[in-house]
This record gives C-alpha cells, structure tokens and sequence, in this order.
C-alpha cells in the first residue's frame, strides 16, 4: 500500500498567517491527491482535488501544488473558520491511503 | 447542501454484524461510486472500500475477509455490513459519493459526505 506521511502533525498560527501542510507519498502518485478539512464533530469537506484544482466554494486562499511525491497545501491567510485538521488522500492506486493530518491551532 | 444520511446501531457486542445504511441522496446511487470510511476516536481516517456504478468492489485489505458494501438499488440506498467485530472496530463510519473529475486524465475525490454515525463496540 502507498503511505501517505503528512507533516506537521499540528501548528500553531494566528489569523492572518500564511501556512504550509505537506505530504509525501511513498510512491509516484502523478498528481493523484486530494486534500480535506475536518473540524470537530464534523465530516471532512473537500478542499482539492487532482493535488490543485479547488473544489467548488472553497476560497481561493486555499492552494494546491506538487506531483509525483510531494505535495503541499497552502493557506495564504489565516481566517478564524479554517482552524480545522487537514488530510490528505491518494486516488492513485487501491487501497486509498490518508495522511494521519494536521492540526491547525490558534497560538 | 445536500447531505447524505446514515443511520445503523450504534452499540454492538463483540463478534456481532455491524450494519450501516446510507441514503437520503436525492439522485441515482447507481449512477456514481460511492466509499466507506471510519474515524476511531480521536485519530485519523481510514478507507474502508469502494463500490463503482457496476457494483464493483474495492476492500481495505486489512477489513477485506469481513466487509461487504453494496447498493440496493430499489431502495436507492448504499450499505456496508462488517462482522465479527472488536473493539477495534469503534470508530465513526462515513459514506461518502466518489466523484470523477476530468476529461483527458482523471481524477476521484470524495465530494459528498454522511454526518457519520459513531459505532461503539463494547461487552
């Protein structure tokens, strides 16, 4: 199975702040991912698929970019709604494998 | 925004049947595939399996030997059935539709979700 390794785990950041989540798949995946927000009690939402291409009325602060191996999710400006946990998720092969996400906190 | 709907006990004993029911979807199940996934408290998602529009499967191979999902198509709902659980097996459970985007290459995401239902198996 591809692993997903997701990174950081958590961060500490204020309204405003620019952000940076990364994953990396154990494998070439082309541009196979998809990215999710999970707040708490919630189902996940779909941010991003095909690693860059913004779901419908997701804000465009939210970006996506990489191939192959690495791939990174990008927040160019903190809002107090995107406090939330991120995964990422591999459509390349069976079975599905996620990122174990990243918390993004208020510091 | 539409919303899928689960419903499914929520309490099992060890080595009973889990059976979970999604539906509430206001088009075809037949005509998308749809996915399970599970939440154990307080830790990541985890695939469960796949069933396309031909009611082909994909399982988890770690879940495969106990885990069937299929459509029913008269009913127009999507189930999942796991047996002989544990108590690893305590997690909230999603169905969600796997859409296909693209025209030349494409692609799968999970773009409509369930509100989860919490299955707590315990003696």
């Amino acid at each position: 199975a591809i692993q997903m390794t997701q990174s950081p785990s958590s961060l500490s950041a204020s309204v405003g702040d620019r952000i940076t989540i990364t994953c990396r798949a154990s494998q070439d995946i082309r541009k196979d991912l998809a990215w999710y927000q999970q707040k708490p009690g919630r189902a996940p939402k779909l941010l991003m698929y095909a690693t860059s291409n913004l779901q419908g009325g997701v804000p465009s602060r939210f970006s996506g970019s990489g191939s192959g191996t690495d791939f990174t999710l990008t927040i160019s400006s903190l809002h107090p709604e995107d406090f939330a946990t991120y995964y990422c998720l591999q459509d390349y092969d069976y079975p599905r494998t996620f990122g174990q996400g990243t918390k993004v906190e208020v510091k | 925004q539409e919303q899928l709907q689960q419903w499914g006990a929520g309490l099992l004993k060890p080595s009973e049947t889990l059976s979970l029911t999604c539906g509430g979807y206001l088009g075809s199940f037949s005509g998308y595939s749809w996915t399970w996934l599970r939440q154990p408290p307080g830790k990541g998602l985890e695939w469960i399996g796949d069933i396309d529009h031909r009611g082909n499967t994909k399982y988890s191979p770690s879940l495969e030997s106990r885990i069937t999902i299929s459509v029913d198509t008269s009913k127009n709902q999507l189930s999942l059935k796991l047996t002989s659980v544990t108590a690893a097996d305590t997690a909230v459970y999603y169905c969600a539709r796997l859409m296909t985007f693209g025209v030349d290459v494409f692609y799968d995401a999970l773009d409509l979700w369930g509100q989860g239902t919490m299955v707590t198996v315990s003696s």
